[in-house]
């Protein structure tokens, strides 16, 4: 059974600084990996979609790594800005037919 | 290309009525996942859909709940005899073709019993 899990849960800093979102998966044998942005009251919006062959992919200001083999992966976010507050979901498929998501991080980055 | 669509965006129902979700897919994509997120909680899985065909209904509960995919029109969540506990976010995504690649989402529908 596919369990993921997002550590920290919460998370305030200042803007400007770089930081590190987990993701755990307890199931490797996955073929993607997909990180999500929600704002307040919105939906979901792709921000990043790893293969399973892949290490990491890029998009500006963020940056996604997985190591499969450990069940892991990180977000990246450099110089974070207030307009970077949202909550962070991870996700991986399971079964063919269905996303698992973590519970998500709250960013919150002050002015 | 419009994105997924889904309305209503909010849906106040008493406890006892019916509740009718409905998502339009983007133009092109045959598959359709709906989702649940209740408060303070991850989302989760709940029907997978091809046009006229349930794959996978896993996740649903297996009263009051049912989901269709017509072959004309939107996908539809309806939720019969809606409690309290029913209250929470209901996201529907759609792709292209069985998952491997992304799911796109849409706004969700938020209901909120009373």
């Amino acid at each position: 059974k596919q369990e993921v899990t997002q550590i920290p849960a919460a998370l305030s800093v200042p803007e400007g600084e770089n930081l590190v979102l987990n993701c755990s998966f307890t199931d490797s044998a996955i073929y993607n990996l997909q990180w999500f942005r929600q704002d307040p009251g919105k939906g979901l919006t792709s921000l990043l979609l790893i293969q399973s062959s892949q290490r990491e992919q890029t998009s500006g200001r963020l940056n996604a790594s997985l190591d499969k083999s450990s069940g892991r992966s990180t977000l990246y976010i450099a110089a974070s800005q207030p307009g970077d507050s949202a909550t962070y979901l991870c996700a991986v498929p399971y079964n063919n037919n269905d996303m698992r998501f973590g519970a998500g991080t709250r960013l919150t980055v002050k002015p | 290309n419009a994105g997924v669509m889904q309305n209503p965006r909010h849906l106040v129902r008493r406890r006892g009525q019916e509740a009718r979700l409905r998502c339009s897919p983007m133009k092109g994509h045959s598959h359709v996942y709906w989702y649940r997120q209740l408060p303070e909680e991850g989302l989760k899985f709940m029907v997978y859909l091809q046009k006229e065909n349930i794959i996978d209904e896993s996740g649903m509960p297996k009263e009051r709940f049912s989901a269709e995919f017509p072959k004309e029109g939107p996908s539809i969540l309806r939720i019969q005899q809606v409690v309290r506990g029913d209250s929470a976010a209901y996201f529907c995504a759609s792709s292209p073709r069985q998952l491997g690649e992304t799911q796109y989402f849409g706004p969700g529908t938020r209901l909120l019993v009373l």
